[in-house]
């Protein structure tokens, strides 16, 4: 079965500082990632996904995460956070492939940044 | 163009009481998924519509719980008897083919808080 793990249910910076988002994922097969972003009272919307080509993946908002196997890792990163990217972020792995996709989500992790 | 809405932003209820939420997915979107998140918690997978056809209903939850999409674009999740457990948002995503790295589309959810 495959899962997703968010250490952190709660992340702080300040403006301007490093963003780090921990995701790590159990698959028994090769996994397509996705971070989601959900911003308050509104729907998940995709800031980028890993789906087996480069490994390190750029996404929207300056934001990207590094697939690494070997870890079973995908965390997210941005290296300046913004007072705008405050908002509750997910991980999510996809059903195996060949399959219909439903996505399997970590518990999100809420970003909040100081001024 | 549109993304996916859903209809009514919030329905509160009281325990017992049948409820009907309703989902209107991006044009041309042939597949469609709902989730259900509770409180802390990240989304978890309910059913998953291909077509008109329910290909995935592995996480409804009991047989209370009910989906159609008779047309293949909206999508009406039906639920009878509410109990308190069934408070959460409830959340529509579509994608333009369904598979396992297709991008899903979210809307803002609906929000069930039964008493």
């Amino acid at each position: 079965a495959q899962s997703v793990t968010q250490l952190g249910s709660h992340v702080s910076v300040s403006e301007g500082a490093l963003v780090l988002l921990r995701c790590n994922y159990s698959s028994s097969v090769p996994p397509y990632l996705f971070w989601y972003v959900q911003y308050p009272n509104q729907g998940l919307q995709l800031l980028l996904k890993y789906t087996s080509a480069a490994t390190l993946v750029k996404g929207i908002n300056g934001f990207e995460a590094e697939f690494k196997k070997s870890e079973t890792s995908f965390h997210l990163t941005k290296p300046s956070a913004h007072m705008s990217d405050a908002a509750e972020y997910f991980c999510a792995v996809s059903a195996p492939r060949g399959s219909q996709g439903n996505l399997i989500f970590g518990k999100g992790t809420k970003l909040s940044v100081k001024p | 163009g549109a993304g996916v809405s859903q209809t009514p932003s919030n329905k509160v209820t009281e325990k017992g009481k049948y409820v009907e939420l309703r989902c209107d997915p991006i044009s041309g979107h042939t597949a469609l998924y709902w989730y259900r998140q509770s409180l802390g918690q990240g989304p978890e997978f309910l059913i998953y519509f291909q077509g008109t056809g329910a290909a995935d209903d592995s996480g409804l939850p009991n047989d209370r719980f009910f989906a159609v999409r008779p047309e293949g674009s909206v999508s009406t999740l039906k639920i009878q008897r509410t109990e308190r457990g069934d408070s959460a948002v409830y959340l529509c995503a579509s994608s333009l083919v369904g598979t396992s790295v297709d991008t899903q589309y979210f809307g803002p959810g609906t929000r069930l808080t039964v008493l």
